[in-house]
């Protein structure tokens, strides 16, 4: 079974600094998909940015970017110039590239401050 | 387009009765599936359908009940409400490994917050 820990529950930024969110996983495959979305307080789902396990090139959306460490299973995402309307509950999500379904963490809670 | 739509976008019930929560897309996605999120614990999936015909239990499908007669449609039925089923619930929906390589993505309908009292 495929597990996704987020090990921060509530993290706080100030508006236009950088802060970084983790992500762990734990799978014996060799081939997947890594993902955040973003929930903020209307509670719709929204896709982040993703990362393919193949490519070695970290994935950048913008102010996001992530740091993919393969061997250390490790996922984070940079969120750089923070704004107000980024806070969110954050969930970093993995999907096996033989199978459809997701795996998600339970989520970190980023406040942004003025 | 209107993507994802799930009604109702909420629900109180009382124990025992019985209630479908709807989902639709639009996109013609092959995969389609459906989640509760509860606090401190993520998104967990209930129920997944593969494709029109085909579904599948996921981590947490005690007291559910799907059934995917279209592609667009997939239903959620809770057979008798229990308060622990208090939570909220998204469906959905990506194209799936038979899709586009760069379309893995899953998109979300706006949820249903559901009370069982």
């Amino acid at each position: 079974a495929q597990t996704v820990t987020q090990s921060q529950p509530e993290m706080s930024v100030q508006e236009a600094e950088t802060v970084t969110l983790s992500c762990t996983y734990d799978t014996s495959e060799n081939n997947y998909y890594l993902f955040w979305y973003k929930q903020p307080p209307s509670r719709q789902m929204i896709l982040v940015i993703r990362q393919e396990a193949y490519k070695q090139q970290n994935a950048t959306e913008n102010r996001f970017s992530v740091n993919f460490q393969k061997a250390a299973k490790s996922f984070s995402l940079k969120i750089s110039d923070s704004q107000l309307g980024d806070t969110a509950m954050y969930f970093c999500a993995f999907m096996k590239h033989t199978g459809n379904q997701f795996y998600f963490g339970t989520g970190t809670s980023l406040t942004v401050i003025p | 387009n209107a993507g994802v739509t799930q009604t109702p976008k909420f629900q109180v019930l009382k124990t025992g009765q019985s209630m479908t929560l709807q989902c639709a897309q639009d996109m013609n996605h092959e995969y389609m599936s459906w989640y509760r999120q509860d606090p401190g614990m993520g998104l967990r999936l209930i129920h997944y359908s593969v494709g029109a015909g085909i579904t599948d239990q996921g981590e947490v499908p005690n007291g559910y009940n799907v059934s995917r007669s279209t592609t667009e449609d997939f239903p959620l039925r809770l057979l008798s409400a229990a308060p622990s089923q208090t939570s909220v619930y998204f469906c959905a929906s990506s194209y799936g490994l038979a899709g586009a390589q760069s379309s893995y993505e899953q998109y979300f309908g706006p949820g249903t917050r559901l009370t069982v009292t």
